[in-house]
C-alpha cells in the first residue's frame, strides 16, 4: 500500500538559513508527488507536483524539490528561509483507494519554526 | 472569488448529537472533498465526490455521510457525534482528480464532549 513518512515532526531553522525538509514514500509504480503548505489557522496550498519527467521540481514561493527512485525520496528545499515560511508542510503521495479517481495520502506533517 | 468556503468555523456537540457541516466552492470545479485533521496524524480523506451525483469512501468514512447537493456544494453529515470525531474538518475541491491541484476551505473545528 501507498503510504508517506516524515521524519521530522519539527524543525527549527534561522531566517537566511537553508531549508531542507524530508519526505519518503512507499509505491510500485512512478509515483504522483505533492508538497502542501499551511500556514497557522488556515487550509493547505499547494506549493508543488511531481508525475514525471525533470527529478526537479520549482514550486512557488521559492521552493524546490528533486524526486530520488532510488532513495524514494522526495525532498523540500528552500535557499534561504524568510520568517513567513513558518507553516507546517505535509508531502502527499497519489493513490487509489478504490472508486471513481485516485486521491492523496499525506504525510503527518513537519512543523517549521524560524527563528530571527 | 471566495474559493471554498466552510460553515459553520467552530461547533461544540454532545456526544450523540448529529450536524451537518456545509461547504461550497465557486470555481466550477467537478472534485470535492472532506477530510478530517487530527494531531501528529496529518490530514485523512473522509469521503469524496468525482463529479456531480456521484461519492466515494475514503480512508476514514465510518461514522459519516455525505450529500452532493449540486455542483457548488458537498455537505458532511455526522448522525450520532461521538468524542473520536473530535477533529479539523477541511472541505476541497479539484477540477479534475484528486491529483490536480486542490483548493482548500479555511476548515471548522469541532469539539464532541
Amino acid at each position: 500500500a501507498q503510504s508517506v513518512t516524515q521524519p521530522d515532526i519539527h524543525i527549527t531553522v534561522s531566517e537566511g538559513a537553508s531549508l531542507e525538509l524530508r519526505c519518503n514514500y512507499s509505491y510500485g509504480a512512478t509515483p504522483y508527488l505533492f508538497w502542501y503548505v499551511q500556514s497557522p489557522g488556515q487550509g493547505l496550498q499547494l506549493l508543488l507536483k511531481y508525475f514525471s519527467g525533470d527529478t526537479l521540481v520549482q514550486g512557488i514561493k521559492g521552493f524546490e524539490a528533486e524526486f530520488k527512485r532510488s532513495q524514494s525520496s522526495f525532498n523540500l528545499r528552500k535557499p534561504s528561509v524568510h520568517w513567513s515560511d513558518a507553516a507546517e508542510y505535509f508531502c502527499a503521495v497519489g493513490a487509489w483507494y478504490g472508486g471513481s479517481q485516485g486521491n492523496l495520502i499525506f504525510g503527518k506533517g513537519t512543523k517549521l519554526s524560524v527563528k530571527p | 472569488n471566495a474559493g471554498v468556503t466552510q460553515t459553520p468555523k467552530f461547533q461544540v456537540l454532545k456526544t450523540g448529537q448529529s450536524m451537518t457541516l456545509q461547504c461550497a466552492q465557486d470555481m466550477n470545479h467537478n472534485s470535492m472533498y472532506w477530510y478530517r485533521q487530527d494531531p501528529g496524524m496529518g490530514l485523512r480523506l473522509i469521503y469524496y465526490s468525482a463529479s456531480e451525483g456521484t461519492t466515494d469512501k475514503g480512508e476514514v468514512p465510518n461514522g459519516y455521510n455525505v450529500s452532493r447537493l449540486n455542483k457548488r456544494e458537498f455537505s458532511l453529515r455526522l448522525e450520532s457525534a461521538a468524542p473520536s470525531q473530535t477533529s479539523v474538518y477541511f472541505c476541497a475541491s479539484s477540477g479534475g482528480t484528486g491529483f490536480d491541484e486542490q483548493y482548500f476551505g479555511p476548515g471548522t473545528r469541532l469539539t464532541v464532549t
